[in-house]
């Protein structure tokens, strides 16, 4: 069984506040990296695939890196909003056809 | 371009009913994967065809789940004499070309069944 991690499991920041969250996982057979941001009550939307190790995506005030070496990627939010709340999902692929996802990290940005 | 759509939205049934969850992928996508969100658990995967063939079935329950993709029309998930447990929302996903290309998946907004 493939065990991808989330962490942390929540976070709360104020308005304004850069913040950084992580996804581990196996890094044998290892052949992309999936994020995923899902609101509540709607559907989770693709935020980046990687594929390289080094790799850095950027979206907005949005960034991630991964290291398929080790096994890990970082989520970046820079100057985070209210409209940024929500689940932020990593899948890893491997050689197979489906996306293993983590349980995510519940992002809450107040006022 | 419409979404990935799911229907019923919502799907309620008694214990030993037979519950059936509709997904019809974007339009152009022949790749489509169905998901499992039990309560307070993350997103798991259950099953993922093309049309007219399953490529990998291998996290769907071996009893009273299967799934289609027919040639024509949506692709349908069927639970026969559905039990408490399997209470959770279903969300279907669909690609245009085969992972793993690095395609993202397309989520539609889910089904939630509840058993009574």
């Amino acid at each position: 069984i493939l065990n991808v991690e989330q962490s942390p499991q929540s976070l709360h920041v104020q308005e304004g506040d850069s913040t950084n969250f992580t996804c581990s996982f196996p890094s044998s057979n290892f052949y992309a990296l999936h994020w995923y941001r899902w609101e509540t009550a709607k559907s989770p939307e693709a935020l980046f695939v990687m594929t390289l190790n080094g790799d850095e995506k950027k979206k907005g005030r949005i960034s991630a890196t991964l290291n398929t070496k080790e096994g890990y990627s970082y989520l970046y939010i820079k100057g985070s909003q209210p409209e940024d709340s929500a689940t932020y999902l990593c899948a890893p692929l491997y050689n197979t056809d489906k996306l293993i996802f983590g349980t995510g990290t519940r992002l809450q940005v107040f006022p | 371009n419409a979404g990935v759509m799911q229907n019923p939205r919502h799907l309620v049934r008694r214990r030993g009913q037979e519950a059936r969850l509709r997904c019809s992928p974007m339009k152009g996508h022949s790749h489509v994967y169905w998901y499992r969100q039990l309560p307070e658990e993350g997103l798991k995967f259950m099953v993922y065809l093309q049309k007219e063939n399953i490529i990998d079935e291998s996290g769907m329950p071996k009893e009273r789940f299967s799934a289609e993709f027919p040639k024509e029309g949506p692709s349908i998930l069927r639970i026969q004499q559905v039990v408490r447990g399997d209470s959770a929302a279903y969300f279907c996903a669909s690609s245009p070309l085969r992972q793993p290309l690095n395609n993202e998946q397309f989520f539609g907004p889910g089904t939630r069944l509840t058993v009574l």
